[in-house]
């Protein structure tokens, strides 16, 4: 079983704010990273560290972080956001550990 | 700009052994800093981390999975590997290598491979 939690599905009107979070104890000494998957695709890094974004990703989405629980917002979504996300983090030993993904759906 | 691609067999009988070789480029593994993860999904389930190794060579493994792994690196070829023994159905999957890098209180994968589809099956 995963150390980090995520809800399995979450919608999305097209143009509003959507949060997607993870919550695990080790979030409250590590920030969490976040992976963008669509399928038939590999995973790309989408935030990482405080609210850092990789070249190339838009600014409509953010991560932020409180107590156990790191969120990543999209401001905005659009159709192209419909993805499956994973946050990832460290486990109580220090290893990668990956959360069971949330399915993001754009109406 | 770094890259990295997952080789290796895409069918496996039960019970071997399987080999998978991740080659990159854009980037060293003796710089300070840098790892190489591997990561595995198996059809329509989520991601799996299974083992990293450093720059330093220090290695890190799944502690559900230690005792069938392990992860070696060529710095002169760019090239990462990791064995996976006693291959079981379950283990059926598209097996990810990435670049990992760290800074104080963070970590992450970045970028992937296209990844590789195993599958086993007899």
């Amino acid at each position: 079983s995963s150390e980090l939690t995520q809800d399995p599905a979450v919608s999305v009107a097209l143009g509003q704010t959507v949060r997607i979070t993870c919550q695990g104890d080790s979030l409250r000494s590590y920030y969490a990273s976040w992976y963008q998957q669509k399928p038939g695709q590999a995973p790309v890094l989408v935030i990482y560290g405080k609210n850092n974004r990789p070249s190339g990703i838009p600014d409509r989405f953010s991560g932020s972080s409180s107590g156990n629980t790191a969120s990543l917002t999209i401001t905005g979504a659009q159709a192209e956001d419909e993805a499956d996300y994973y946050c990832n983090s460290r486990d109580s030993s220090g290893n990668p550990v990956f959360g069971g993904g949330t399915k993001l759906t754009v109406l | 700009q770094i890259t990295l691609k997952e080789s290796g067999p895409t069918l496996v009988k039960p019970t071997q052994t399987l080999t998978l070789t991740c080659t990159f480029s854009g980037f060293s593994l003796s710089t300070s800093g840098v790892g190489v993860g591997w990561i595995r999904q198996p059809p329509g389930k989520a991601l799996e981390w299974l083992a990293l190794i450093y720059w330093n060579d220090d290695k890190r493994y799944s502690p559900s999975l230690k005792s069938r792994l392990t992860i070696t690196k060529d710095t002169s070829k760019n090239q990462v590997v990791l064995t996976m023994t006693n291959m079981d159905p379950v283990d059926t999957a598209t097996y990810y290598c990435a670049h990992r890098r760290g800074a104080a209180r963070s970590d992450w994968f970045d970028p992937w491979g296209q990844g590789t589809l195993v599958t086993v099956s007899s």
